[in-house]
């Protein structure tokens, strides 16, 4: 069964970093795309960025909503997915979601999410 | 971006009804290699988003056949055939074609 467990979302201060985990497992997570996704409260998801597999050299897109402030990362030996998050905003308050890739590239599977709010 | 409009915001339903979701991409999603690349996922209430509806008109693992998609190039449908309560909850389409992936902005469907 595939499972993703997102952690390390909280409170944290406008102009503040945050990093948040990805634990996968029930798949071989090394083969797979993998992404970010969030979700503002009462608004649609929005799509943040997503890391290729090794066999395609580990690149990564980003939205360019959040290109230059977030980062993701993977380490396919321990099988966690990660977003760092530096200067932080308020608009960036919302539940966060990992998200697997099919290999057709849609995305499969989802995390049940975490929460990121940000304010003073 | 490209840019997802769904119709209707809301739709309620009779159990054993059916309703019909509508969703227009801003550029055409079908790709020189012959695929569709738009999405329909569903939201149930305090829950992730799930995959119902792959390339268009391919049934996701495990979504009953009560579920369909079809559509042309920028202009997409997702029908439910005999709504059950079960299937509340808010419905996205999504576009994978080029970056940034987008998704609508959703349909809510209630059960009358």
């Amino acid at each position: 069964e595939v499972k993703l467990l997102e952690s390390g979302g909280g409170l944290v201060q406008p102009g503040g970093s945050l990093r948040l985990s990805c634990a996968a497992s029930g798949f071989t997570f090394a083969d797979f795309y993998m992404s970010w996704i969030r979700q503002s409260p009462g608004k649609a998801p929005e799509w943040l960025s997503f890391i290729r597999n090794k066999a395609n050299s580990y690149t990564t897109e980003y939205n360019p909503s959040v290109k230059g402030r977030f980062t993701i990362s993977r380490d396919d030996t321990q099988n966690v997915l990660y977003l760092q998050m530096n200067t932080l905003r308020a608009e960036d308050t919302a539940i966060y979601y990992c998200a697997k890739h099919s290999d057709g590239g849609y995305f499969d599977y989802w995390g049940q999410g975490v929460m990121v709010t940000v304010s003073s | 971006d490209i840019v997802m409009t769904q119709a209707p915001l809301s739709v309620s339903v009779t159990p054993g009804e059916s309703a019909s979701i509508s969703c227009r991409s801003s550029k055409s999603l079908l790709h020189s290699n012959g695929i569709t690349y738009v999405y329909w996922y569903l939201q149930k209430p305090g829950k992730s988003p799930q995959l119902l509806i792959y390339r268009m008109s391919n049934l996701a693992s495990g979504v009953p056949d009560r579920f369909s998609g079809s559509g042309s190039e920028t202009d997409f449908t997702l029908k439910i055939s005999r709504v059950e309560a079960e299937d509340v909850g808010i419905y996205y389409c999504g576009q994978l074609l080029e970056n940034p992936l987008t998704f609508g902005s959703g349909t809510k469907l209630e059960i009358k």
